[in-house]
Parts: structure tokens; sequence; C-alpha cells
């Protein structure tokens, strides 16, 4: 099946700082949903970009998807401990999705 | 509020057993998924369903089975359980346009002893 790579498996920050986690793969993204599953929890949806190039914003984080829709990043701005948890991405294609392997992201108080 | 719920959140079972888990939306969603959630390997689709009595092999089916007799129950079956089958196993639905979520029920952590 579709193969998407997500970059880095794990990321401590200090709290404060800035964090990003990248979703990549070989082949043309359908169109990238993305999920943060909290430690103990299930993943729950955050955001869908479909269009090339399409950037949105939540808050403090920014999603974006790369001009050949073939990565697409999320950027959070001045890290929270409530922000916690495993961000995953997941392409869509069909009636399938492919999910990345997630980053597990820790932040230091 | 939307609700994807499953039978248990941990179970211990034996190698050679049969395992059911049950996976229940209220959503009347026509979509419905099995994965396994292991560290380092993120979220892999063992099943999916996208209507009564329809099944459609994921990315790693051997060892398992599945039932969707009914729209909202969606079940996968271990027909002889294995240790390399402790895993989180979590179910989600959505509903059937291209780019409708998925929603997740609360996981089921299995131990294959």
């Amino acid at each position: 099946g579709q193969q998407v790579m997500q970059i880095p498996q794990y990321q401590h920050v200090q709290e404060g700082e800035d964090f990003t986690t990248y979703c990549n793969s070989s082949t043309t993204l359908s169109n990238i949903q993305w999920y943060k599953q909290r430690p103990g929890g299930h993943p729950v949806f955050l955001i869908q970009l479909v269009k090339s190039g399409e950037v949105k914003k939540q808050k403090r984080l920014t999603f974006q998807f790369g001009e050949a829709k073939k990565n697409s990043s999320l950027h959070i701005t001045a890290t929270q401990t409530t922000d916690v948890g495993t961000y995953f991405c997941a392409d869509q294609t069909g009636n399938q999705f492919y999910f990345g392997t997630g980053t597990s992201l820790t932040v230091i108080p | 509020d939307v609700k994807v719920t499953q039978s248990s959140r941990y179970l211990v079972k034996r190698t050679g057993e049969k395992v059911f888990l049950e996976c229940v939306q209220d959503m009347d969603h026509e979509n419905m998924f099995w994965y396994r959630q292991d560290p380092g390997l993120g979220l892999r689709l063992i099943y999916f369903s996208y209507d009564v009595k329809m099944k459609e092999k994921g990315d790693i089916p051997e060892g398992y089975s599945v039932s969707r007799e009914k729209k909202e129950r969606f079940s996968l079956i271990l027909e002889s359980a294995s240790t390399n089958q402790t895993s989180m196993y979590l179910c989600a639905s959505n509903s059937i346009p291209i780019g409708d979520t998925q929603y997740f029920g609360p996981g089921t952590r299995l131990t294959v002893l």
C-alpha cells in the first residue's frame, strides 16, 4: 500500500519552543488529514488539507500541504504542555487511509 | 455527539484462543475500519468495510478476519491468537464522501500470553 513517512519519530521540546513534524510520500498524496492522539487516548481529527500549497491555521498550529502534494507539515508555535501527544498524518486514497508513523511530542515544563 | 465504542479497553488471552473484538458506531456511517497500533509503526490497516457484509483487506490482514452483519457493528476476529498479535486495536468509522474525517473508538489493548 501507500507509504507515508513521518519524521521525526520523537521530539522533546522545552515549553515555549516551536515544534514541527513532517509527512512525506514518494507518490502524490490525495488529501492529507492530521490527527492528534493524547497519551492513553485515541486519534482525534485536527484538520484536512486538499489543495496544492494549502496553508491552514488553528490558533498556534499551522498546517501546510506541499506544492507537489508529496509532503505536508504541522508546526506548533510556542508549545504548551497541553500539546503533548502523538501527531499523525493520513492520506486518504479512495476509501482507505494510509497513516504516517507518527511523531511523539514531549513538552518539558 | 459522535460515538464509536469498543467492547473492551483491555483484554488478556492465551495463545491459540479465538478472540472477538467488537466495535459499534452510532453515526450511521457506511465505512468502518480496524487498525492496529504499534510503537514506531503508526496505525496499520487490517480490514475495512464499506457496507454491510462487504469487506476489504488492508495492509496486514493475515491472521485476522472480520464480520459486518449490521451497519453499526464491525467485528475483528483473531482465529487463533498469537503473541505477535499483542497490540492496541483501534476501530474507526466515517461516512462515504471523500475527505470525511475518521472517528476512532477508545481502543482495545490486547495482550496474548
